[in-house]
């Protein structure tokens, strides 16, 4: 079936430094992928996404590669800050339809 | 507008306490969806409603009920609840049920059941 695998945290970096979360999925076709951010206390927030193969989904410094050949929708940052120390999901949707398969989250922490 | 609001914010109830939990957007979506989330876990699909009507059930307890009353609103009633029930429960919604579209989610309502 379905599924994405993410790297578990945490993470954790100096402000400014240069961010990567990995993320690998397993589903039949070429779904929309999905970075979704959760920050402390909160709901979800849609950080970015991507809908077809080599798109790049970009906001707030945050980008990510649909990449087809390597199954992969990698996140990352150029220069992190304090405020970006949140919980990250990677998340497809199920066999073509809407219920989201989720990473397991990676837990990053940025310090001053 | 993207928002989907939930209340209350927080809720603390009693394993005999009735209570419901509310949800409501207003971007024209015919999909909504309740999730339940454990402390460092992603969120897990409870139910799916398609144009008011029950789509997914995800064989959860029948403590939880589930109401679609109108396309903007989505309830879940609560009742005899357990400790174990404790979370973070998320509505969310998207265009259309079957589709890839965005989901969007609401803040969520922090459950303690004592």
């Amino acid at each position: 079936g379905d599924s994405v695998t993410q790297m578990e945290g945490p993470v954790t970096l100096s402000e400014e430094a240069f961010l990567t979360i990995n993320c690998t999925y397993t589903a039949t076709g070429y779904p929309s992928l999905f970075w979704y951010v959760q920050y402390p206390g909160e709901g979800l927030q849609l950080l970015l996404k991507a809908t077809k193969a080599d798109d790049k989904g970009s906001n707030k410094g945050f980008e990510a590669t649909y990449r087809k050949e390597t199954t992969s929708f990698h996140l990352e940052k150029g220069s992190v800050q304090v405020s970006d120390s949140a919980v990250y999901f990677c998340a497809l949707p199920h066999s073509g339809n809407t219920p989201l398969v989720f990473g397991k989250g990676t837990r990053l922490s940025v310090i001053a | 507008d993207t928002e989907v609001t939930q209340t209350p914010k927080h809720l603390v109830m009693g394993m005999t306490n009735k209570k419901s939990l509310k949800c409501e957007q207003h971007m024209g979506h015919r999909a909504m969806y309740w999730y339940k989330q454990k402390a460092k876990k992603p969120p897990e699909l409870m139910f799916v409603y398609s144009y008011e009507k029950l789509s997914i059930n995800e064989s959860v307890p029948s403590r939880f009920s589930p109401e679609c009353p109108n396309s903007s609103l989505l309830n879940l009633h609560l009742h005899a609840l357990q400790p174990e029930d404790s979370a973070l429960y998320l509505c969310a919604s998207s265009q259309e049920w079957g589709s890839t579209d965005t989901q969007y989610f609401g803040p969520g309502t922090r459950l303690t059941v004592l």
